[in-house]
């Protein structure tokens, strides 16, 4: 099946700062999105972003298809945006999302 | 316009027994899909649910098992718990498998012991 890998793992910053979190996958994708899991286990959407590059407000993303990777970026960050962070796709004829492994992001003030 | 709603939030399970969790997707959305996420992990695909019909399903035995009902709420049934069904099993919703529309519900955490 695909394989979805994100780096890094973990991110300690301070706030102010800015992040770029990446998702390399290992074959043709669909759907790919970015989710945010605040500390109560809930999935918020961000971006559904399988190409191209998309901006709402602080956060932006971009998908590079043909290379198979995706970058999200996080400007000024705040402690509110600490928490983990999820690339997901589907692929290989799969409706269900595949997810990685995730980046456990902490922001201290 | 309530999201995608589960219950229960938290249980707690002896091994061997058998869980059922509820899920009742967003306004709108005609198909569920079940998520487990252990600790430390990312979620991975259980089952999606159309029409009341098990649509595709992941790497899961068949001791899990899932129910849509016409008003597109749906169960996750596991039997013959084990120590390592402890997880979040999370319910998502979409239109069809518009994967765009897609929201999670907050999620079941269960604890088997």
């Amino acid at each position: 099946g695909i394989q979805v890998e994100q780096s890094p793992p973990d991110l300690i910053l301070q706030e102010g700062a800015n992040s770029t979190l990446r998702c390399n996958f290992s074959d043709s994708v669909n759907n790919l999105q970015w989710f945010h899991q605040n500390p109560w286990g809930q999935l918020i959407n961000l971006f559904y972003i399988p190409s191209g590059t998309k901006q709402n407000g602080r956060l932006s993303a971009t998908t590079v298809a043909t290379e198979r990777y995706s970058l999200l970026y996080i400007s000024s960050s705040q402690t509110t945006d600490s928490g983990v962070y999820f690339c997901a796709l589907t692929g290989g004829g799969a409706d269900g999302l595949t997810f990685g492994k995730g980046t456990h992001l902490i922001i201290q003030p | 316009d309530a999201g995608v709603t589960q219950s229960p939030t938290h249980l707690i399970k002896t091994r061997g027994q058998q869980v059922t969790l509820r899920c009742s997707p967003k306004s709108g959305h005609d198909t569920v899909s079940w998520y487990q996420q252990a600790l430390g992990q990312g979620p991975q695909f259980i089952f999606q649910y159309y029409e009341e019909e098990e649509r595709q399903r992941g790497n899961f035995p068949d001791r899990f098992s899932g129910h849509q009902f016409p008003n597109y709420s749906s169960e996750l049934n596991v039997n013959a718990l084990l120590l390592g069904d402890s997880a979040l099993y999370l319910c998502a919703s979409s239109l069809g498998t518009e994967l765009n529309t897609i929201y999670f519900g907050e999620g079941s955490w269960l604890t088997v012991v």
